[in-house]
């Protein structure tokens, strides 16, 4: 199976920083990276699809990008409502799957 | 708009098996396949498998190969996950979601496994 290797797990964060979350793929899958945001108690909500792509609704401040096997989620000036946890998924392959996820909390 | 309504909360014995249910709506059923995703203790999630609405065609992950099983209701617009031999670490939140892109997302179902 490809291990989505997600970093960090959890980061102290402030409003109006620029948060960047990683996740490693043990091998290539390609533009197949989805970026989930979860809030506690609800359903994840896609915010990047195909590595790249802004799903729609999502805020223009989010951002992903690709340098080679490591997908990035770019949040540039962190709001409020930005706090939650993130995961990524690789699609490329099955079974797909997910990062550990990451937990932004604020300072 | 898309909705993905599943069945509420299920509180089921060790060794039992309980069957979740995805009433999808606002686009046509047989066009997008279903997917199923466990989340354990509110962190990571795993990918369970899919089906294919029209054909009834299913691919699980391995590891949930015994454990679940998906069906459809072309009828009724729903998707279904048995999961049987019920055990503690059966006990999360699970959910189905649409297509490849997981673009859409049921609100979640609690199953807790406890005597």
């Amino acid at each position: 199976d490809i291990q989505m290797t997600q970093s960090p797990s959890s980061m102290s964060v402030s409003l109006g920083d620029t948060v960047t979350i990683t996740c490693r793929a043990s091998q290539d899958v390609g533009i197949y990276v989805n970026w989930f945001q979860q809030k506690p108690g609800k359903s994840p909500r896609r915010m990047i699809y195909r590595a790249t792509n802004l799903a729609d609704g999502v805020p223009s401040r989010f951002s992903g990008s690709r340098s080679g096997s490591d997908y990035s989620l770019t949040i540039s000036s962190l709001e409020s409502e930005d706090v939650a946890d993130y995961h990524c998924l690789q699609y490329d392959e099955y079974p797909y799957t997910f990062g550990a996820g990451t937990k932004l909390e604020l300072k | 708009q898309v909705n993905l309504l599943q069945s509420g909360a299920a509180l089921v014995k060790p060794g039992a098996s309980v069957k979740l249910s995805c009433k999808a709506s606002g686009y046509t059923f047989t066009d997008y396949y279903i997917h199923w995703v466990k989340q354990s203790h509110g962190k990571s999630l795993e990918w369970i498998g899919y089906i294919n609405p029209n054909s009834g065609y299913t691919n699980y992950n391995e590891k949930f190969k015994s454990k679940a099983t998906l069906t459809v209701d072309k009828s009724t617009n729903t998707a279904y996950m048995e999961l049987s031999r019920l055990t503690s670490e059966d006990s999360a939140t699970y959910y189905c979601t649409r297509n490849w892109a997981f673009d859409y997302w049921g609100q979640g179902v609690m199953v807790t496994v406890s005597s």
